[in-house]
């Protein structure tokens, strides 16, 4: 089983849509959670990293369960400059390492 | 602007030979990393260094080497011995690599892409 595990997809969603992701980690020992967007072809960056009450910023709403160890990322009222890979990205507690999840692939169409 | 920068953007090697990647940061970050990333497969550490003058081997090290005599620099050499080393390389930097949690997150260069005739 991998560590993280993620919906390749990909989702494809109209315009104004709502979409929500979800990503499982098997470590109990994870302790730092992050969302990351990768474009085509190009270097994953930071979207947000996620805490244990749940975060939002802007359009985006990301919510950690410890019980079922799983994340979540929401994307409301999602706009075609959406379209891209969302890596779920795991630190192991008191390793150096993070955990990257292979990505879902969201495409947003007009 | 801070940032990392790798380079060359795109390689092509015959097979046999050894490629040295570049990657420089001025974001003054401790710890350096190199990935790999490949279709359908997350993001591999290859190498990490937390300080300069020292580096340990990450989940898929065989056929690589690095080396990290200055902060700013840490170059990825791609061996002959690394089986299958057509891929995109990543490089990241964190300020530690102690405690990845919000405010220590990585920042990543854009990337090279290499490619085995």
């Amino acid at each position: 089983r991998k560590e993280v595990e993620q919906d390749p997809g990909p989702f494809n969603v109209p315009e104004g849509a709502t979409v929500a992701f979800n990503c499982t980690y098997s470590n109990s020992a994870s302790q730092s959670f992050f969302w990351y967007r990768q474009d085509c072809r190009k270097e994953p960056k930071l979207l947000m990293s996620v805490y244990s009450s749940g975060n939002e910023d802007g359009r985006f709403t990301a919510q950690l369960n410890r019980a079922s160890q799983y994340i979540s990322l929401l994307i409301r009222d999602s706009k075609l400059s959406d379209s891209a890979t969302y890596l779920c990205v795991v630190n192991i507690r008191n390793t150096d390492k993070l955990i990257f999840g292979t990505g879902t692939r969201l495409q947003v169409f007009p | 602007d801070g940032g990392i920068t790798q380079s060359p953007k795109y390689l092509f090697r015959k097979e046999g030979q050894n490629v040295t990647l570049s990657c420089e940061q001025n974001l003054n970050h401790d710890a350096m990393y190199w990935y790999r990333q490949d279709p359908g497969q997350g993001l591999r550490l290859i190498y990490y260094s937390q300080i300069v003058n020292d580096f340990q081997k990450g989940d898929i090290a065989e056929g690589y080497s690095v080396s990290r005599e200055k902060k700013e620099s840490f170059p990825l050499t791609v061996t002959s011995a690394q089986k299958n080393p057509t891929a995109f390389y990543l490089c990241a930097s964190s300020r530690s690599s102690r405690a990845l949690t919000g405010a220590n997150v990585l920042t990543f260069g854009a990337g090279s892409r290499l490619t085995v005739l």
